[in-house]
């Protein structure tokens, strides 16, 4: 399947919020609460933000949080630090009949 | 702790053959879902094969009929065997855990072996 639309680049100042969009279809997004969101560092491994659409895992600030309407997921930063800047990539749970899961094209967050 | 170590990867001609291995700590492979990411120089990730608890394979298309995921339990151990690579097969490649099922989200990730196919 298409991998879940995201937009390319996001930026904002420090302490200031940013939502990063998370566009699927009523065949994964629209059809589960299994969106998950993914902090990636450049040349390190991915890390999970949120899980089933808005939970923080243990450890996580909780400047982060997550939303979903319809088919759309989102990512919020509510007050960006130096150390959020890096990319970020949402996930969904997509069944079992095909490839159970598709990835965000990932977005790249700016602190200016 | 959670862990996961890969091990394998490198530099391998077109055609050619690799098996990626990714030992776990910290938890059981054979009671796990697990799978196999990429990420191509630049790009974003890519879901590459998944197995479930029962044994449950998948594969995204451009690598069905050539990658073959599995797991040894007396090793603890997630495998991908790559065979007849591709220049289009070069990438980093993670190994990852869904947690609590296999709906859940990805945790841990190993540290990631890169993988690049190049005469």
């Amino acid at each position: 399947q298409s991998a879940l639309t995201q937009p390319p680049s996001a930026s904002g100042s420090p302490g200031q919020p940013v939502t990063i969009s998370c566009t699927g279809t009523s065949s994964d997004v629209g059809a589960y609460n299994y969106v998950s969101w993914y902090q990636q560092h450049p040349g390190k491994a991915p890390k999970v933000l949120i899980y089933e659409v808005s939970k923080r895992p243990s450890g996580v600030p909780d400047r982060f949080s997550g939303s979903k309407s319809g088919n759309t997921a989102s990512l919020t930063v509510s007050g960006l630090q130096a150390e959020d800047e890096a990319d970020y990539y949402c996930s969904s749970y997509a069944g079992s009949n095909n490839f159970p899961y598709v990835f965000g094209t990932g977005t790249k967050v700016t602190v200016l | 702790e959670v862990l996961l170590v890969q091990t394998g990867g490198g530099l391998i001609q077109p055609g050619g053959s690799l098996r990626l291995s990714c030992a776990a700590s910290g938890f059981t492979v054979t009671n796990s879902y697990m799978g196999w990411v990429r990420q191509a120089p630049g790009k974003g990730l890519e879901w590459v094969s998944v197995i479930f608890i029962a044994g449950t394979t998948h594969y995204i298309n451009s690598v069905k009929g050539r990658f073959t995921i599995s797991k040894d339990s007396s090793k603890n151990t997630l495998f991908l065997q790559m065979n007849s690579l591709t220049v289009e097969d070069t990438a980093l490649y993670f190994c990852v855990r869904a947690v609590p099922t296999a709906s859940g989200y990805f945790d841990p990730w190993g540290q990631g072996t890169p993988v690049t196919v190049s005469s």
